[in-house]
């Protein structure tokens, strides 16, 4: 089983929807992250957080808004989408000591009509 | 704005020939990361190397940093298809955040 899980893998929806994006992870890991990928432009932090507790804003939070319902468990929402939130999303974890690696999920490709 | 640039942003070969891909980076790092991504697909960690260390190995995979030169590249050898994927450099200021920063990526296809 994939220790980095993201839900829905596509999600096709339409200007001023809300949506929500969910990563689980079972890797134990206290630090997760929402990415956003567009083509040219690598990647970009959106939301991270280290604890339930921890949430902190990235380099592109407006827009967006999370949640940390548990240690495992980590979602984003778009509350009202507009088309150039279109974008492939990735959920990240790493650990809260050791490496610095960060593992991904498989990511989950939005379309905004 | 992205802290790491790549260089090139697209690079084909052929197989069994070695790729190199440059990675530069404009503040202190803690260390810096290679990752792989596959098409569409998420991110896989290739490698870390610490602001302390100038050169490391891992299977085919030679990564080397400059930090006078804030520059750092991935060196792959006796390339295969199955290399054909996105090359993502990433930095870590260090502290408590643990957060990477992203550059735009290379684009490595590797002709069969």
């Amino acid at each position: 089983d994939a220790d980095v899980t993201q839900t829905p893998r596509n999600r096709i929806t339409k200007t001023g929807k809300r949506i929500m994006l969910e990563c689980s992870q079972t890797k134990g890991h206290d630090r997760m992250y929402w990415y956003r990928q567009d083509p040219g432009l690598g990647l970009r932090l959106i939301y991270y957080s280290f604890d339930v507790k921890d949430i902190n804003k990235g380099e592109i939070s407006d827009g967006y808004s999370v949640s940390r319902q548990a240690q495992a468990k980590f979602s984003l929402s778009l509350e009202s989408a507009i088309p150039n939130q279109t974008a492939l999303y990735f959920c990240a974890t790493s650990a809260f000591r050791g490496t610095d690696t960060q593992y991904f999920g498989p990511g989950t490709r939005l379309t905004v009509l | 704005s992205q802290q790491g640039e790549e260089d090139p942003q697209a690079l084909s070969i052929q197989e069994g020939e070695n790729a190199t891909m440059n990675c530069s980076y404009k503040t202190s790092i803690n260390n810096l990361q290679w990752y792989r991504q596959n098409s569409g697909r998420g991110l896989v960690h290739l490698i870390l190397i610490r602001s302390n260390e100038r050169e490391k190995h891992s299977g085919r995979l030679r990564v080397t940093l400059d930090t006078s030169k804030k520059s750092s590249s991935l060196l792959i050898t006796a390339s295969r298809a199955a290399d054909t994927a996105s090359y993502f450099c990433a930095t870590d200021a260090g502290g408590a955040t643990n957060k990477l920063i992203f550059g735009t990526g290379t684009l490595l296809a590797v002709q069969p």
